[in-house]
């Protein structure tokens, strides 16, 4: 399998609070990001998180760690159609210097 | 000019075609990255460079050439692609490895 699992798809209505999921199978993942690519853009970082959290929240964004199960999640809350992106997670452990990137998810935000 | 850019944004090119794609960061970083994304693929890393050497060649078959001549600027060149090298080409950089990527807005590269 994938080092970090991603689902492709995820379609919300405007208002809604949307989670997007990722898993990772690198037990010494020590750095978990989340990048947003608008159409016709490059990635963008969104948030990040430490290994030794387990939450982090940043306005409407929220970003929670189950490291056991090496499951990461990004839940927006009140979502916008400005919000409609690609979202990709991905994870680094401490002996690397690069991110390893999942597929990414489309979000769609619908009215 | 800010941030990183990439040109061309769109290239379409034959098999027997030579293009390069070129990449440049204004930000005064010190590492530069090419990644590849395909549809429905995890992104993938080509190649990396620090401080204008290589640390960094993912497997990447020889019909991709990188070429570092300075901190600010990163190329890649393409001979004899194959129509399997359609992709988005997005150049990154960053401030020291690891450090935070910034993305250019990507090379669509399609080959006929």
């Amino acid at each position: 399998g994938e080092d970090v699992e991603q689902s492709l798809f995820l379609s919300v209505r405007e208002g809604d609070s949307s989670v997007i999921n990722c898993t990772y199978t690198d037990s010494s993942s020590t750095y978990l990001y989340w990048y947003k690519q608008e159409p016709g853009a490059g990635l963008q970082l969104l948030t990040y998180i430490f290994s030794n959290m387990d939450m982090k929240q940043d306005q409407r964004l929220t970003v929670l760690l189950n490291k056991k199960d090496k499951h990461l999640s990004l839940r927006i809350a009140d979502t916008q159609t400005g919000d409609s992106a690609i979202y990709f997670c991905a994870e680094r452990s401490g002996g690397s210097y690069i991110p390893t990137f999942g597929r990414g998810t489309s979000l769609i935000v619908h009215p | 000019e800010t941030g990183v850019t990439q040109t061309p944004r769109h290239l379409v090119m034959g098999m027997t075609n030579k293009k390069s794609l070129k990449c440049e960061q204004h930000l005064g970083h010190n590492a530069m990255y090419w990644y590849k994304q395909s549809a429905k693929k995890p992104l993938e890393l080509m190649f990396v460079y620090s401080l204008e050497e290589r640390v960094e060649n993912n497997s990447v078959p020889s019909r991709f050439s990188p070429e570092c001549p300075n901190s600010s600027h990163l190329f890649l060149h393409l001979h004899t692609l194959q129509p399997e090298d359609s992709a988005l080409y997005l150049c990154a950089s960053s401030q020291d490895l690891p450090g935070e990527l910034f993305f250019g807005e990507g090379s669509r590269l399609t080959v006929l």
